[in-house]
């Protein structure tokens, strides 16, 4: 059973340029959560979604962030008009289930952002 | 305002003595809690989960207390191993939905 996918595992950028991200969840797993850790922080939260629909998206900027989860296909984090702020390493989690037995997350390697 | 905290010096104990991390938090009412360990340039694997109805948690040489009147969870490691050196970092889920407040991670090194 393959873990979580993400790619590109790198990425780099031009400011004002657009980043897209993308997770495959591990086979099974219905809800996905995206995470980003700047350089010697913590990991924060951004949006959690389940197929088609986003659950919790406190976490995310207001401005030039999006995030998917199609009924087909991977979960993308969309970033438009990257700027500098926003190099940092974006991490993609899954579960199986919300509430119940299974809560805890599954985590894919990374897709590291750099913005020049 | 709602705080995680664990300590961010790093902790440097010898091989084979217990290490123990510590994680606090402020105004959080979380259903579980929950240990990751992150080694450079990885994603976070996960250890174990604790609920707010247990005490102590154990798998192997690693060991959870959660104490809901304190607002504290450690994380013990038993007969450390320089394998064990890696960052741990505890989370919580405020309620069940799914998100996890993440603190900023306690750096183990474990000295042969």
């Amino acid at each position: 059973n393959a873990g979580v996918m993400q790619n590109p595992r790198h990425l780099v950028r031009r400011r004002g340029q657009e980043a897209r991200l993308r997770c495959s969840p591990m086979k099974g797993h219905s809800h996905v959560y995206w995470y980003r850790q700047l350089p010697e922080e913590g990991l924060k939260f951004m949006v959690y979604l389940q197929k088609e629909n986003i659950i919790d998206e406190s976490g995310m900027p207001k401005e030039r962030f999006s995030a998917e989860f199609p009924k087909e296909g991977p979960s993308i984090l969309r970033i438009q008009q990257v700027v500098r702020g926003d190099s940092a390493a974006y991490f993609c989690a899954s579960s199986p289930e919300v509430g119940g037995f299974y809560n805890e997350q599954f985590f894919g390697p990374g897709t590291r952002l750099t913005v020049l | 305002s709602q705080k995680i905290e664990q300590n961010s010096e790093a902790l440097n104990i010898q091989e084979g003595k217990t290490a123990t991390l510590t994680c606090n938090y402020t105004n959080y009412s979380p259903a579980y809690l929950q240990w990751y360990r992150q080694d450079p340039g990885r994603g976070p694997v996960f250890l174990l989960l604790i609920r707010e109805n247990e005490k102590e948690k154990r798998k192997e040489r690693l060991k959870v207390t959660f104490d809901t009147t304190l607002k504290q969870s450690l994380f013990h490691i038993t007969a450390s191993q320089p394998a064990d050196s890696a960052t741990y970092l505890c989370a919580l889920a405020p309620s069940n939905t799914g998100k996890l407040i993440f603190g900023q991670g306690t750096t183990l090194q474990v000295k042969p």
